[in-house]
């Protein structure tokens, strides 16, 4: 069956470190792979995706993933956080017609 | 901003009652996706629709109904409402139907529906 794993509920980081959110699939076939943010109280925007291709991708607010196939794992990466970054982040898998959402990983990030 | 519109941003009713949530996607954007957000279920796919025709179903319970309109807006319609409904509901729009896998989909900004 499809899943995503978000193994981390919460994270607390200080501003200005590097951070690292981690998130597991099962899927039988080639994943398409998503990274999303909610703020409080907002929509789901999306941060960046994984169809084909460069195994690094880049997406908006200065976020990339790496997709590793062999350990089934996209994990989201941010060289430098910022105090706006605090938010609830969600991995997905896209299936047919769907997507798939993990738990979520709330960030919070200390001055 | 999606470019995906919701109404109401929230909701407050009593149990046994009915309500409708509507969405407008994308322009250009033919699919429309319905999905709950709760604290005990997480994100959950509900159902898909594609220019008018019902394409996928999730975990949508049999008193939720949904439809897409030829103007591409769609309404989530649940009834008989439980406390247990009380969550997030999301839209979303893509441009194709995801035959195959999945293209991109963008949310809106959701409706709260509270049931009292």
């Amino acid at each position: 069956a499809q899943s995503v794993t978000q193994p981390d509920i919460h994270i607390t980081v200080s501003e200005g470190a590097s951070l690292e959110l981690r998130c597991n699939y099962s899927y039988g076939a080639t994943p398409y792979l998503f990274w999303y943010v909610q703020s409080p109280g907002q929509g789901l925007q999306l941060l960046l995706k994984y169809f084909s291709g460069d195994t690094l991708v880049q997406g908006i607010k200065g976020f990339e993933a790496e997709f590793k196939r062999s350990q089934s794992s996209f994990n989201l990466r941010k060289p430098s956080v910022h105090w706006s970054d605090a938010a609830e982040y969600f991995c997905a898998v896209g299936g047919y017609n769907k997507l798939i959402f993990g738990a979520g990983t709330r960030l919070a990030v200390h001055p | 901003d999606s470019g995906v519109t919701q109404t109401p941003k929230h909701l407050i009713t009593a149990t046994g009652q009915r309500v409708t949530l509507r969405c407008s996607p994308r322009s250009g954007d033919l699919s429309v996706y319905w999905y709950q957000q709760s604290l005990d279920q997480g994100l959950q796919f509900l159902i898909q629709y594609y220019n008018g025709e019902e394409r996928a179903k999730g975990n949508i319970l049999e008193r939720f109904s949904a439809q897409q309109f030829p103007d591409l807006h769609s309404e989530l319609n649940l009834s008989s409402l439980e406390l247990g409904d009380s969550a997030l509901y999301f839209c979303a729009s893509s441009v194709y139907q995801g035959t195959g896998g999945t293209d991109t989909q963008y949310f809106g900004p959701g409706t709260r529906l509270t049931v009292l």
